[in-house]
Order: structure tokens, then sequence, then C-alpha cells
């Protein structure tokens, strides 16, 4: 069955320091990968999307996430943080063959000053 | 600029009440959907919709229903709410039908409390 996993429910990292979100996905096929952001209140905005071509991408917001077939990630970084980045992430992948997208639980990401 | 909005951010409904979720897209999609977002569960498709009056079932539609009388508009109906549909609903749009390699654009969020 397909599925997506993020493995960390929470972060916490200073201001200022690197970040790394990992997602694993489970997939028979070559995969549409997508990591959204959920700030407090409100609905999903879309960071950056990988369906062929340069397995790194660059997305909004200075995140960039990179493709890994032989490892089935998707793990989205970021150089170093802001304080406004502090939301929740969540990865996705869109089943080819259907009108889903399968999305992962998520992770809140908390910034420290 | 691309919108969907959903008619409401914060809605209180009591036990056994029907209740109405609008959602409305800017974007002449072709798809539509409602999930329902609780912590630690991501979200979870109730309802999609690839076309006007066309209708899926997603992982969880019991206790719910849906509407799609104009291409634009996408209600999700609560025939009788409960408190364990107390949760954050998510309503989202795409443009291709039949293909998954597009992003979905997401409405606000509507917090429903039932009491």
């Amino acid at each position: 069955a397909q599925s997506v996993t993020q493995p960390d429910i929470h972060i916490t990292v200073s201001e200022g320091a690197s970040l790394e979100l990992r997602c694993n996905y489970s997939y028979g096929a070559t995969p549409y990968l997508f990591w959204y952001v959920q700030s407090p209140g409100q609905g999903l905005q879309l960071l950056l999307k990988y369906f062929s071509g340069d397995t790194l991408v660059q997305g909004i917001k200075g995140f960039e996430a990179e493709f890994k077939r032989s490892q089935s990630s998707f793990n989205l970084r970021k150089p170093s943080v802001h304080w406004s980045d502090a939301a929740e992430y969540f990865c996705a992948v869109g089943a080819s063959g259907t009108y889903k997208y399968i999305f992962g639980t998520g992770t809140r990401l908390k910034v420290l000053a | 600029d691309v919108k969907v909005t959903q008619s409401s951010r914060y809605l209180v409904k009591r036990t056994g009440e029907k209740v109405f979720l609008e959602c409305v897209q800017d974007m002449d999609h072709e798809n539509m959907f409602w999930y329902r977002q609780d912590p630690g569960l991501g979200l979870r498709l109730i309802y999609f919709s690839y076309d006007v009056k066309m209708k899926e079932k997603g992982d969880i539609p019991e206790g719910y229903s849906v509407s799609r009388e104009k291409k634009e508009r996408f209600s999700l109906i609560l025939e009788s709410a409960s408190t364990n549909q107390t949760s954050m609903y998510l309503c989202a749009s795409t443009l291709a039908a039949g293909s998954m390699n597009t992003e979905a654009f997401f409405g606000q969020g509507t917090r429903l409390t039932v009491v």
C-alpha cells in the first residue's frame, strides 16, 4: 500500500541553525512528491514539488528537497532557519492513476530565538 | 491569484445538527477535495469530486456527504453532527483530472466544534 512516513513529530531548532525534515514514502512507481507548510490556523501552502528530472528541487522561502530513489526519501532542508519558519510541515505523494494525495502525519517545527 | 475560500473559519454546532461546510474555488479546477485534519493523524481524505455532480468516497466518508452542483463549489455535509466530528476541515482543488502531478491549492480551513 502507498504510504508516507514523517518520523519526527516535533523538531526544535535555534534560529539560524540548519534544518532537515525527513520524509519516506512507499510507492510502486515514480512518485509525485510535495512538501507543504501550514502556519497556525491556516491552510496548507506548497513549498516545493518533484515530478521528474533533477533530484534536488528548490522551493519558496529558501527551502530545498532532495529525491533519493534508493532510500525512498524526499527530505526537506533549509540552511538557516528563521523564526517565521515555525509551522507544521507535511510531505505528500500523488498516487498516479488515482485522484488521491497521501499525506504524512506532519512535523511540527519550533524555532528558538 | 489562485484562491480557495471556505465559508467559515470557526463553527460551533450541537450534536445532531445538520452542518454544511462550503468551499469555492476561482481557478476553474476540475478536482475538489475535502480533508479532515487531526493531531497525529495528518490529513485524511473524506470525499473528492472530479467533475460537476461526480463524487468519490475517500478514506473516511462515514457520517459525511458532499454536493457539487457547480464546478466552482464543493460542499461537505454532516448529516447529524457528532462530537467525534470535531476537527479541522480543509478543502482543496487541483487543475487536472486523472493525474496527480499537479499541486493542490488549499483553503484556510474550518475548525468545527460539535458540542
